[in-house]
């Protein structure tokens, strides 16, 4: 059972779409990530949020932290093709030194 | 490269075998994660080393797992007498400092070793 249940499992929009995954847990975490994985790499880091209700953007991407530190979501404007991917949370606890990743969303954005 | 590598990238084990996989940090970086990572999910904890001291290795699925860092830097995972559960990809992780920090906690991926146990 993994710590952290990412929403939806799978998504495939159109280009020019927008969407929004989900990052959900029970527990607080101190900081949270968000990173993307393309196929035969590792996870590549985007952004970390460390203040509950904080907001991050990048580029066409914003990420926030909710305000109890135990959610996350990261929106896409205008998706596109080079967006494809795996798209995964990650939430690191208080004195803790290991990640504990999210279930993962796939993301695939048709052209 | 300046980046986390890991080898071999793929390799396929008869069930019983041994295996070993090997992974080559940034230079410098003083922690040293192990993930597993099944087909679809996201990556489970496996172990943690900070220089050569393996300090967290309650992810570790059984004692078939073993995983050593002998001079702070490449570190081994070995997986003895394989079973099919096995089959995954196997993700290294560097970090450079030796704690987390809120604010700063990067660990930057090798590109993993995919394991198939048949």
């Amino acid at each position: 059972t993994q710590l952290l249940e990412q929403s939806p499992q799978f998504l495939s929009i159109q280009e020019g779409e927008n969407l929004t995954v989900y990052c959900n847990s029970s527990s607080v975490f101190s900081s949270l990530q968000w990173y993307r994985q393309e196929p035969g790499e590792g996870p590549v880091l985007l952004v970390t949020v460390v203040t509950g209700g904080e907001v991050k953007k990048l580029k066409r991407l914003t990420f926030q932290f909710g305000d109890a530190r135990k959610d996350s979501s990261l929106h896409i404007t205008a998706a596109q093709p080079g967006d494809t991917g795996l798209y995964l949370c990650a939430g690191l606890l208080t004195g803790a030194n290991n990640l504990f990743f999210g279930t993962g969303t796939r993301l695939t954005v048709i052209p | 490269g300046a980046g986390v590598s890991q080898s071999p990238r793929y390799k396929v084990a008869k069930r019983g075998q041994d295996v070993a996989l090997r992974c080559d940090p940034i230079s410098g970086h003083v922690s040293l994660f192990w993930y597993q990572q099944a087909l679809g999910q996201g990556p489970e904890f496996l172990t943690y080393f900070q220089n050569e001291a393996q300090l967290d290795k309650s992810g570790l699925p059984s004692d078939r797992f073993f995983a050593e860092r002998p001079e702070g830097s490449v570190s081994t995972l070995k997986i003895q007498r394989t079973q099919q559960e096995d089959s995954a990809v196997y993700l290294c992780a560097s970090r450079l400092l030796a704690r987390a920090a809120r604010s700063y906690n990067e660990q930057f991926f090798g590109p993993g070793t995919r394991l198939t146990v048949l």
